[in-house]
């Protein structure tokens, strides 16, 4: 089974801290996601990534930035952590089909970050 | 404009009793269609994906959902629901290429009466 792991269920940080999340999964997955989940809004897209050292944004990327050093490993930062950013972060990892098609994402169990 | 909707935002049924949770699309090109479920402090789990074919989709836990494309529908159903389905469920649509983005609905909440 496919495992993703976020480094952190909870976290509590204070405003204007820089903040690291981590994400690793271990099935060689070339595609990485990063989303914030909050109430009545679903899952948004911060960043993803298509594969090492690439990112590309998503809906929401202010404030946020990531890196991409090894495939395994996705990391979301927040520069400079706002009460705005108290969220559920949660992690996703997918590869594309033989095809190049559309597969589902398998996600982590989520960080809930607090920003004081 | 894409997006994805889910008009219940929440919904409680009595356990042993059928379930229909509403999705409904808005999507250009042919879309893929995912649910996943989210029970309580975890991620989201696949139940169920539809790419071509058959209409009526078969997932795990005993899950199902048909596609409609003329009401642009893609709804989900139980025939008895179980104390353990209690959690949120998400609708998601994206294209067929790997390149294109998964836009999730908004969530419907389940809750189970004993």
């Amino acid at each position: 089974d496919v495992k993703v792991t976020q480094s952190s269920r909870y976290l509590v940080k204070r405003t204007g801290e820089k903040v690291f999340l981590e994400c690793v999964q271990d099935m060689d997955h070339e595609n990485m996601f990063w989303y914030r989940q909050d109430p009545g809004l679903g899952l948004r897209l911060i960043y993803f990534s298509y594969d090492v050292k690439m990112k590309e944004k998503g809906d929401i990327p202010e404030g946020y930035s990531v890196s991409r050093e090894k495939k395994e490993r996705f990391s979301l930062i927040l520069e400079s952590a706002s009460t705005n950013q108290t969220s559920m972060y949660l992690c996703a990892s997918r590869t594309p089909g033989t095809d190049n098609s559309n597969q589902p994402q398998h996600f982590g169990d989520g960080t809930r970050l607090s920003i004081l | 404009a894409q997006s994805v909707t889910q008009p219940d935002i929440h919904i409680t049924v009595s356990e042993g009793a059928s379930l229909e949770l509403r999705c409904n699309y808005s999507y250009g090109a042919t879309p893929y269609l995912f649910w996943y479920v989210q029970s309580p402090g975890q991620g989201l789990q696949l139940l169920l994906k539809y790419f071509s074919g058959d209409t009526l989709v078969q997932g795990i836990k005993g899950f199902e959902a048909e596609f409609k494309r003329s009401q642009s529908s893609f709804n989900l159903r139980k025939p008895s629901v179980h104390w353990s389905d209690a959690a949120e469920y998400f609708c998601a649509v994206g294209g067929r290429s790997s390149a294109s983005k998964i836009i999730f609905g908004s969530g419907t909440r389940l809750s189970i009466r004993p």
